[in-house]
């Protein structure tokens, strides 16, 4: 497809529960990021690929949280164990190149709802 | 730690009036500015860029932006709005070093009424 492409576009998961959240980049992209925007707030960053070496994890708030993006392309956001906090939009970027003036382009986002 | 602030929260504004959205970011470097769209039920978009040169940026849809280094700020202006830029907006800044994750404000929601 022509944009960065996200599944499910919504999730409905019981706390406790495993949560996968798929992002399928713009092809040839080499850089991909995931971000979370909880309800009013802007997005806010969780982690970043170059290929499929994750070089930044910095904003993961947990270690219930796992990114991995094995072939370089499609990547999964994994949450185990979810909690109430976790309920958020969580979207995907790419980029082309790892340079800082390329534009990211966004996903529709997935949003993440824990009862 | 780098942030973006954006003064406006929410904006209503009527069709031709002029608009103007603050953004201020907080770190001293060679910075990335962005802004960002996101119309109902859409995938933010990117609306315009400054990365260097000319300090006054123009994007799609007839926005603009003023880069002023000395206020740290990068404001969002449209000389008259429509109802089809109801929408939210947000600014947002490269942090540098290797990642060039995107800092983002928590964004202004425009209305525009016919």
């Amino acid at each position: 497809g022509a944009g960065v492409s996200q599944s499910p576009r919504y999730k409905v998961a019981k706390r406790g529960q495993d949560v996968a959240l798929r992002c399928d980049p713009i092809s040839g992209h080499v850089s991909l990021f995931w971000y979370q925007q909880a309800l009013g707030q802007g997005p806010e960053f969780l982690t970043y690929f170059q290929n499929e070496a994750q070089l930044d994890k910095s904003g993961l708030p947990s270690d219930r949280f796992f990114a991995e993006r094995p072939e370089g392309s499609v990547s999964t956001l994994k949450i185990q164990r979810t909690q109430q906090e976790d309920s958020a939009v969580y979207l995907c970027a790419s980029s082309f190149g790892q340079i800082s003036n390329q534009p990211q382009h966004f996903g529709d986002g997935t949003r993440l709802s824990i009862l | 730690a780098q942030s973006v602030s954006q003064h406006n929260h929410h904006v209503i504004l009527s069709e031709a009036a002029s608009l103007e959205l603050g953004c201020n970011y907080s770190y001293g470097g060679t910075v990335n500015l962005f802004w960002y769209v996101q119309y109902p039920g859409q995938h933010l978009q990117l609306l315009l860029k400054y990365f260097s040169g000319d300090p006054l940026v123009k994007g799609i849809k007839g926005f603009e932006a003023e880069f002023i280094k000395s206020k740290f700020s990068f404001n969002l202006r449209k000389p008259s709005v429509q109802w089809s830029d109801t929408a939210e907006y947000f600014c947002a800044v490269t942090s540098g070093g290797a990642t060039n994750k995107l800092i983002f404000g928590t964004g202004t929601l425009l209305a525009v009424q016919p």
